[in-house]
């Protein structure tokens, strides 16, 4: 069973607009929620990571809204660019000596010029 | 400093071989981390290493093994390959005193 459930599973934004991936998770055992970003031929990069006890984290053009009621967080990008187009994963992480990553399925995001 | 570094980047096996993968990690980073990445299933966790020691393991069968070494470095071990093993294979090293993980590029491993 899908533990973190992203959607939509596609997007398509204009130059300068906002981008919005949401995810929800079900596991309250969960205490770290990290978004990466990956380009086709690359691995993952960490773009920005909120803990639960932060409803909002901004970084540049990224924001991380967190709705701990709800189980909920979702990737803000404003003023997307064309270079922003990849595909965002958001994903969760229990607290302790457990590294493992729960992943969501991912969002392939194009930004069109 | 340099990033996370998998290699091979590439590789071709028929199905029945087995294959090892290898990870360096970024300097001073003790965690290791390995995830599949397929299109259907998107990133699962194998396991994890710390210290030479398998701290975590993931819902993998037996055929999926790892190792660390004292250097921190880290290989992956598929025996009797399967063509459903045919994945993008991801390292991530992290310090042990935070959550973050960073990766490697990867390795594409395609079974015919």
């Amino acid at each position: 069973q899908q533990q973190v459930k992203q959607s939509p599973q596609s997007l398509i934004v204009q130059k300068g607009g906002i981008s919005i991936i949401n995810c929800a998770y079900e596991n309250t055992a969960f205490d770290y929620f990290p978004w990466y970003q990956q380009f086709p031929g690359k691995g993952p990069a960490l773009l920005i990571a909120i803990r639960p006890d932060v409803s909002e984290k901004k970084e540049g053009r990224f924001t991380i809204s967190f709705n701990k009621s709800a189980k909920q967080f979702s990737l803000h990008i404003m003023d997307s660019q064309p270079g922003d187009s990849a595909t965002y994963f958001c994903a969760a992480m229990r607290a302790g000596n457990n590294r493992k990553l729960i992943w969501g399925l991912g969002t392939s995001l194009a930004v069109n010029p | 400093k340099a990033g996370v570094t998998q290699t091979p980047r590439y590789l071709i096996k028929t199905r029945g071989q087995q294959v090892t993968l290898s990870c360096s990690p970024i300097s001073g980073h003790r965690s290791v981390s390995w995830y599949q990445q397929t299109p259907g299933q998107g990133l699962q966790f194998l396991f994890e290493y710390f210290s030479e020691t398998q701290r975590n393991k993931g819902n993998f069968p037996g055929r999926f093994s790892g190792r660390q070494f004292s250097n921190s470095r880290s290989e992956m071990n598929v025996s009797t390959l399967e063509l459903g093993d045919s994945a993008l294979y991801l390292c991530a090293s992290s310090l042990d005193e935070g959550p973050e993980a960073f990766f490697g590029q990867g390795t594409r491993l395609t079974v015919v």
